[in-house]
């Protein structure tokens, strides 16, 4: 089974420029979740997609971050413009539905560590 | 409000010597435990799932317990190989977000040749 793919999976820019980050979920996993993880910290969500609708966005900064799901499958998280705190490893997760019994948890790709200067 | 906490922040072991990292959580509606181990540069790679007090999961060197408040992770005879962060998140009975997950800040495991 592919696991979570994302890229790139290093990104280096200047604070006011923006910034993309891809992910393609596993095949079947109709639940897609954003984390950031900043140094020495566990992830915090961002953002919860259950097929192409945002579930859950209570945590995502929505002045300067946003995210989609086309057609249920790859997503994107964009962030315009970046602050020098947004520094940080952005994990791309996915899942099962939330009506089916999780045993593995998330799914998490490896990563893509921003930072900002 | 949900929190889940993590203890010790880091410890290093000497190869072969056994420990033990805490997992405590006050989650309402407790749907599952999890343990994580997270490589540098990588992304969080599961380990075990507990969902009830008193159960236990185990994976070679590793065995993971559960009681009402809190998650054990023990470490037998400790290779090099196991150094990592090791995480802990729990899955609250949130009813609209279904799988929302509260991470703790993790342990990161040195074990010494």
């Amino acid at each position: 089974e592919a696991g979570v793919a994302q890229s790139p999976r290093y990104k280096i820019i200047e604070k006011r420029q923006s910034v993309a980050f891809w992910c393609n979920p596993i095949s079947g996993h109709a639940t897609l979740y954003w984390y950031q993880q900043i140094l020495g910290q566990g992830p915090k969500l961002l953002i919860q997609f259950q097929n192409n609708g945002v579930v859950d966005d209570s945590q995502l900064p929505k002045d300067r971050f946003s995210a989609e799901r086309l057609k249920g499958v790859d997503s994107t998280l964009k962030i315009q413009p970046a602050k020098l705190e947004d520094s940080a490893v952005y994990l791309c997760a996915s899942s099962l539905p939330r009506a089916v019994q999780v045993p593995y948890g998330y799914t998490f790709g490896s990563g893509t560590r921003l930072t900002v200067v | 409000e949900d929190q889940v906490t993590q203890s010790p922040e880091a410890l290093r072991l000497q190869e072969g010597e056994s420990s033990s990292l805490n997992c405590s959580y006050t989650v309402s509606g407790l749907r599952g435990l999890f343990w994580y181990r997270q490589d540098p540069g990588k992304g969080p790679e599961f380990l075990f799932t507990l969902y009830s007090a008193g159960e236990e999961k185990e994976k070679e060197r590793l065995k993971a317990t559960l009681t009402k408040k809190e998650s054990f992770l023990h470490i037998t005879a400790p290779k090099p190989e196991d150094s990592a962060t090791y995480l802990c998140a729990v899955q609250a009975s949130v009813q609209l977000t279904g799988n929302q997950f509260y991470f703790g800040t993790g342990t990161s495991l040195t074990v010494i040749p």
